[in-house]
């Protein structure tokens, strides 16, 4: 069974720049959710991809969009950066029980300068 | 709306006392609550579910439904149990999200 894997570990761009994001789901799970971590805070919502389609998100501008691939990989794009999108981002999978768990990546650290 | 609230950003022990991380949400309906933890230098993973009702690596967790808690308790602390722990809300509703608290840094002394 593989877990779910984040690429690159850690980033660094200029703010107005663009960035893509990627995560590969564990065996099984059709579902990928992408959550921002500031420093200090817990993980924020910021949506979910489920058969390739977004299925809910949070509050995060139109300049925070994804894809979902048929393998169930995903991208989180991110267009106009901003300095305060620096943060860790985690990409989660699961299946759609509401009451199964999910797994986490280590995360990508981008940070906006 | 569902809330998650941890009240204590850092949280020291000594090994070998008792230990209890609160938690206390908000949720329109009945919830089945979940612990994370994410050690140092690794990834966020589940530590336990309200609804299995599971004790892992010593901690365990009661839904006080009278006081919306869901606090994580362990007796006896051990060095390896510092990290980082979340309290979360599953999905419910509409909502596709986990709703996590902001965090407690347990550092457990020697």
């Amino acid at each position: 069974e593989t877990g779910v894997t984040q690429s690159p570990t850690h980033l660094i761009k200029t703010r107005g720049q663009q960035v893509t994001l990627r995560c590969s789901s564990q065996s099984g799970h059709n579902t990928v959710s992408w959550y921002q971590q500031a420093l200090g805070q817990g993980p924020q919502f910021i949506f979910q991809y489920y058969r390739e389609e977004e299925n809910g998100r949070g509050n995060f501008p139109p300049r925070f969009s994804g894809l979902q691939f048929p393998n169930y990989s995903s991208e989180l794009n991110v267009n106009a950066l901003e300095l305060d999108d620096s943060a860790l981002y985690l990409c989660a999978s699961s299946t759609m029980d509401r009451e199964a768990g999910y797994t986490f990546g280590s995360g990508t650290r981008l940070t906006v300068v | 709306a569902q809330r998650v609230t941890q009240p204590e950003k850092l949280l020291s022990v000594f090994k070998g006392a008792p230990v209890e991380l609160k938690c206390n949400y908000s949720y329109s309906g009945s919830p089945e609550l979940f612990w994370y933890v994410q050690y140092s230098r690794q990834r966020l993973q589940l530590l336990l579910r309200h609804i299995s009702r599971e004790s892992i690596k010593g901690f365990t967790a009661d839904l006080n439904k009278g006081e919306t808690s869901f606090h994580l308790k362990k007796p006896f602390a051990q060095e390896e149990d510092s990290a980082m722990y979340y309290c979360a809300l599953p999905p419910w509703g509409s909502a596709r999200q986990l709703t996590f608290g902001s965090g407690t840094q347990l550092t457990v002394l020697p």
